[in-house]
C-alpha cells in the first residue's frame, strides 16, 4: 500500500471549510485514497473514499488531482464536533491487510 | 446493528499475565484485523483475518496470538503481558473486495503494570 503524507496539525474556525491535504505520490492504480477520523480515543471512523473523481457524501467532500498523486478532504462548514485527527490512506479496500494508519493531521476547530 | 463489539473496555493486567481480548462483529464480514495504537501514534497492523481458518501478521505482531474458526469472532491472545503491550487496542471489520471500507470497534484500553 502507498505511503501518505499529511500535516501534522490544522486549525479552522468553526463555520468556516476545513480543507486537509494528503499526499499520496506513490498511489497505484488499483488503490483508492480513503479518509477516516479518531475523536478523541474513540475507534476511527469512516469519511469518504474515491478512486479518480471528486466524492461528496454528507459529510465531506474529497477532491482528488488528476494524476492522483495527491487528495485534499474538504469538511465544508467545520463545527467543534469535527475536532479530530483525521487519517488518510491509500488502499484497495477489502481487508486492509497491511495498511498502517500514519499519525494523520489533527484538526482544531475553533469557536 | 452492533456492528463490531469489543471486550472488555478497559482493562489493567499484571506483567506475565494472560488474557484475551475479544472481537465480534455481525455484519458477516470476511476481514477482520487488529490494531495497537501508542499515545500521540497512529494505528499500527498487528495481525489480520482474511476468512475463517485463514490469519496472518500484521507490522507489530510479536507477542500477540490469534485464530479465526468463526467469521463473527477473532480474538486477541496475549500469553505472556509486557509493560512494553500498555496501549489501546482495536479491532476491525470489512467486507472482502476493492472499494469498501473499514469498520472499527471502540478499542480496548489495555495497562501492564
Amino acid at each position: 500500500d502507498a505511503k501518505t503524507t499529511q500535516p501534522t496539525s490544522m486549525d479552522c474556525a468553526e463555520g468556516r471549510a476545513a480543507n486537509l491535504p494528503c499526499n499520496h505520490s506513490t498511489i497505484s492504480g488499483n488503490e483508492y485514497v480513503y479518509w477516516y477520523r479518531q475523536i478523541h480515543s474513540q475507534g476511527p471512523q469512516y469519511i469518504i473514499h474515491g478512486l479518480k473523481n471528486n466524492e461528496t457524501n454528507e459529510m465531506a467532500s474529497l477532491i482528488i488531482t488528476e494524476d492522483r498523486k495527491s487528495s485534499t478532504l474538504i469538511l465544508p462548514h467545520a463545527t467543534l464536533r469535527d475536532t479530530a485527527v483525521y487519517y488518510c490512506i491509500a488502499s484497495p479496500g477489502g481487508g486492509y491487510q497491511k495498511v498502517t494508519f500514519g499519525t494523520g493531521t489533527k484538526l482544531q476547530v475553533i469557536p | 446493528n452492533a456492528g463490531v463489539t469489543q471486550t472488555p473496555k478497559f482493562q489493567v493486567l499484571k506483567t506475565g499475565q494472560s488474557m484475551t481480548l475479544q472481537c465480534a462483529q455481525d455484519m458477516n464480514h470476511e476481514y477482520m484485523s487488529w490494531y495497537r495504537q501508542d499515545p500521540g501514534m497512529g494505528l499500527r497492523l498487528i495481525h489480520y483475518s482474511v476468512g475463517a481458518g485463514i490469519t496472518d501478521q500484521g507490522e507489530v505482531p510479536n507477542g500477540y496470538n490469534v485464530s479465526r474458526s468463526t467469521t463473527e469472532d477473532f480474538p486477541l491472545r496475549l500469553l505472556s503481558a509486557a509493560p512494553s503491550q500498555t496501549s489501546v487496542y482495536f479491532c476491525a471489520s470489512s467486507s472482502a473486495g476493492m472499494n469498501t471500507e473499514a469498520f472499527f470497534g471502540q478499542g480496548t484500553r489495555l495497562t501492564v503494570v
